[in-house]
């Protein structure tokens, strides 16, 4: 059965630095991979996806995700974090009619 | 366009009631899914339509839940009866199947007492 696992439950980066937010899948063939933000209250947004094509892409918020295939990994990151970055950060994969949401990772940028 | 609109934003309910969630999904997409989201279980998803009929159950707590799509515009999430552990928020979502992207509504907070 397919999967997502993010191994971090909490990151936290101070202000200006660059921070990674991690996932990795579990399927076999050619997944499609997505990153989702939830603030507060909010329902989930959209922040990029991977189909096809350039293993790295760029996203909403200057985000961007690499696709690494050997290691079944799609880890979100930013340059240089901001505090309003802080919010909860969900992959997710679609593969044959099915989405997988993974548990999530809560990021909190320090000032 | 105003994006996946759910209505009620916030529902109390005193166990025993039924509930009906409601949502409208953007124009034009053609698939439209039910998610629950609890701190203990984190984001579940009960059930996904496409082109107004359900797909996948498989996410259906039990038999009080039931959902229904009678057009490409509306669905409804009900719940009869209702149980404290069924106090959650739950979100909307619909789709464009040609880009795959999942568009989610600002969610039902369900408190049953």
């Amino acid at each position: 059965a397919q999967s997502v696992a993010q191994p971090e439950d909490q990151v936290n980066v101070a202000e200006g630095n660059p921070l990674t937010v991690k996932c990795t899948y579990s399927v076999s063939g050619n997944p499609y991979l997505f990153w989702y933000v939830q603030y507060p209250n909010r329902g989930l947004q959209f922040l990029l996806k991977y189909i096809t094509g350039d293993n790295l892409v760029k996203g909403s918020y200057g985000f961007e995700a690499e696709f690494n295939k050997s290691q079944t990994s799609f880890h979100l990151k930013k340059p240089s974090a901001l505090v309003s970055d802080s919010a909860l950060y969900f992959c997710a994969v679609y593969y044959g009619q099915n989405f997988v949401f993974g548990p999530g990772t809560r990021l909190s940028v320090l000032p | 366009d105003a994006g996946v609109i759910q209505s009620p934003r916030h529902e109390v309910t005193e166990m025993g009631q039924e509930v009906t969630l409601r949502c409208k999904p953007i124009s034009g997409h053609n698939s439209l899914f039910w998610y629950r989201q609890t701190m203990m279980r984190g984001l579940e998803l009960l059930i996904y339509f496409n082109n107004n009929v359900p797909i996948d159950d498989s996410g259906m707590p039990e038999d009080r839940f039931s959902a229904k799509m009678p057009n490409a515009s509306f669905s409804t999430l009900k719940i009869q009866p209702s149980e404290p552990r069924d106090s959650a928020v739950y979100f909307c979502a619909s789709r464009n199947d040609l880009t795959y992207e999942q568009y989610f509504g600002p969610g039902t907070r369900l408190t049953v007492t």
